[in-house]
């Protein structure tokens, strides 16, 4: 049972350039969310989702959009990259409300 | 509004007690969390607690909820090296969504 599963684990992208985060779940979960870790500041989640084709907006979701085609994958898309992006990425999943979190393993975005 | 502090370092000796505190904002909160995340790791759910209960413990693991005092706290007996780590202590946000507000993270220094 491979839960949950993000790609890449580390990127490198220049200003402007866009890209695609990948999270997997396999876990059946109906719960996804996307959070950023930066320094001193925990995790703010950046958007979520409550079931395929539903999503919205969390703390933080300014320059990323999702998207929820099947209950397994929850993509973040960066249009275009900016340095106020760097940062490292979770994905989480969630059996339901209230229940405990599964995180996959982040992604570290560096923008330059 | 929605927030959860911790302090951000606590350094104790192998073998004594560690206890990490975190505080929320939010009495509505219905449960509450601790996460360890090891170094370039992604987080674990450690433990996490219902807010009609004061007290849980799971093997080295006691967790304590003063609901009055919106005071949580983490308590790990025996502390080990393999515990050095940063926790966070997080709360499920009101909405009826699967949002967590996270603290920014407690990191534990365990020296021999």
């Amino acid at each position: 049972n491979a839960g949950v599963t993000q790609t890449p684990k580390f990127q490198v992208l220049k200003t402007g350039q866009s890209m695609t985060l990948q999270c997997a779940q396999d876990m059946n979960h109906e719960y996804m969310s996307w959070y950023r870790q930066d320094p001193g500041m925990g995790l703010r989640l950046i958007h979520y989702s409550v079931g395929a084709g539903i999503t919205d907006q969390g703390e933080v979701p300014n320059g990323y959009n999702v998207s929820r085609s099947t209950t397994e994958d929850f993509p973040l898309r960066l249009l275009s990259a900016a340095p106020s992006q760097t940062s490292v990425y979770f994905c989480a999943s969630s059996r339901e409300l209230g229940t405990e979190a599964f995180f996959g393993q982040g992604t570290r975005l560096t923008v330059v | 509004g929605e927030d959860v502090e911790q302090s951000l370092f606590l350094s104790v000796r192998e073998g004594d007690s560690s206890v990490i505190n975190c505080t929320y904002t939010d009495s509505s909160s219905t449960y509450l969390y601790w996460y360890k995340q090891e170094p370039g790791a992604g987080l674990q759910l450690l433990t996490y607690i219902f807010s009609n209960m004061d007290m849980k413990q799971d093997q080295r693991l006691t967790v304590l909820l003063n609901k009055k005092d919106k005071h949580l706290s983490l308590r790990i007996a025996d502390t080990q090296t393999g515990d050095s780590a940063i926790y966070f202590c997080a709360e499920r946000a009101p909405g009826g969504y699967n949002k967590l507000i996270f603290g920014a993270g407690t990191r534990l220094a365990v020296h021999p």
